[in-house]
């Protein structure tokens, strides 16, 4: 099992352009989480999903956008990138209790 | 509302010199809490459960226990490859799998 894959490691936009990470999972898990961690501090969610079809907002949706058409996928789409977005975003999955976290993607907004 | 607190911020041990973790929380109805490891450039990896008052868990030199109101995670006799990031996490009251996650402790072990 590869777990939680994540792509790219790394990125840099422009402020304004687009971009979509994307987020594997093969355990079958039905959970799915987008977090983002800004330098020092927690993770905090973005959006999350139950399974596919259906997803939701978290604490800090502004600015992202999600979709789930299969219990494997849940890429995180930015649109019109901003400095605020300069993060690392992490995407987890779950069956059931603790999640299990992909390595990562670090972007940065210039 | 949910709140996770965790302290201290960031710890400087000895190598060999125990010490605690701090991670308090005002959830109503808590339905387990969950500590992960964080090293740099990486994604948190979990390490413990705990479900109700007085449950420990241990693994290596690591032993989280559990209260009404807090969980500590010991670290007894550290090693330099003990430094990292620990995070604790509670599910949210009303949403099933969703986890409320405190700020953590950076723990930097010296030889």
């Amino acid at each position: 099992n590869a777990g939680v894959t994540q792509t790219p490691k790394f990125r840099i936009l422009k402020i304004g352009q687009s971009m979509t990470l994307q987020c594997t999972q093969d355990m079958n898990h039905n959970y799915m989480y987008w977090y983002r961690q800004d330098p020092g501090m927690g993770l905090k969610l973005i959006y999350y999903s139950v399974g596919a079809g259906i997803t939701d907002k978290g604490e800090v949706p502004n600015g992202y956008n999600v979709s789930r058409s299969t219990t494997e996928d849940f890429p995180l789409r930015l649109e019109l990138a901003a400095p605020s977005q300069t993060s690392v975003y992490f995407c987890a999955s779950t069956a059931v209790g603790e999640q299990y976290f992909g390595p990562g993607t670090r972007l940065t907004v210039t | 509302e949910d709140q996770v607190t965790q302290s201290p911020e960031a710890l400087r041990l000895q190598e060999g010199e125990s010490s605690s973790l701090n991670c308090s929380y005002t959830v109503s109805g808590l339905r387990g809490l969950f500590w992960y490891r964080q090293d740099p450039g990486k994604g948190p990896e979990f390490l413990f459960t705990l479900y109700s008052a007085g449950e420990e868990k241990e693994k290596e030199r690591l032993k989280a226990t559990l209260t009404k109101k807090e969980s500590f995670l010991h670290i007894t006799a550290p090693k330099p490859e003990d430094s990292a990031t620990y995070l604790c996490a509670v599910p949210f009251q009303a949403a099933g799998n969703k986890l409320t996650f405190g700020g953590g402790t950076r723990v930097l072990v010296k030889p």
